[in-house]
């Protein structure tokens, strides 16, 4: 156990839908990231957090938003869902803002857009 | 922008035999390097790391070589067990040092 925590597990939802993947992250780490992994796909970055301000932003679309709250954990939203949304989302947690810092990924979200 | 490419999709191993999982990346600005394994329904669990002042790093039966003229990461495991059967992934900093860029994976079975 990583001891980051990511609901839901699962999520079925239907295209031009928004739902809200929610991410704790170990405690004491202040840094945040997301990621999405599509079938046979490596780990796409989409945006990282780092005690509560945005700090990178990798190929995160439009459609998508996060954000990271004063407890530190975050929501990774996602709007007018299309069926290529569907995919593994992870989030991972680190003590630091940089590379140097080991992350910490929870189980990941299975979204599935039908 | 960095690359990473892992040219083997699946590897099968003997158990107690040698696995040897490849990954070459494009940039090398920043030498850091990460491995991850991966198991079914769980997130990527950290396995080691390299940076460029060591050209080795070895922890227990996993060892992560680093050639940078040639770009070039390998992870040997040995001897391999059937629970290492998992997806590994590699990471190499982005362009500007601020994340890592994973590449798509190689899944290895170890065969009892």
């Amino acid at each position: 156990d990583s001891g980051v925590t990511q609901t839901p597990k699962h999520l079925i939802t239907a295209t031009g839908q928004r739902v809200t993947l929610r991410c704790s992250p170990r405690s004491g780490d202040l840094s945040v990231y997301w990621y999405q992994q599509s079938l046979d796909q490596g780990l796409q970055f989409l945006i990282q957090y780092y005690n509560g301000e945005e700090r990178a932003k990798g190929n995160i679309l439009e459609r998508f938003s996060a954000q990271q709250f004063p407890d530190l954990h975050s929501e990774l939203n996602l709007s007018s869902l299309e069926l290529g949304d569907s995919a593994l989302y992870f989030c991972a947690s680190s003590v630091g803002g940089s590379i140097n810092y080991e992350q910490y990924f929870g189980p990941g979200t299975r979204l599935t857009v039908t | 922008d960095q690359q990473v490419k892992q040219n083997s999709p699946s590897l099968s191993v003997q158990e107690g035999r040698i696995s040897i999982l490849n990954c070459d990346y494009t940039n090398s600005m920043f030498d850091y390097f990460l491995w991850y394994k991966k198991y079914p329904a769980e997130g990527p669990t950290f396995l080691i790391s390299i940076s460029s002042i060591k050209d080795k790093n070895e922890d227990g039966r996993f060892t992560v070589f680093l050639n940078k003229s040639a770009k070039h990461l390998s992870l040997h495991i040995v001897p391999s067990q059937p629970g290492d059967s998992a997806v590994y992934f590699c990471a190499a900093p982005d362009n500007y040092g601020q994340n890592f860029v994973f590449g798509p994976g190689t899944r290895l079975s170890v065969l009892p």
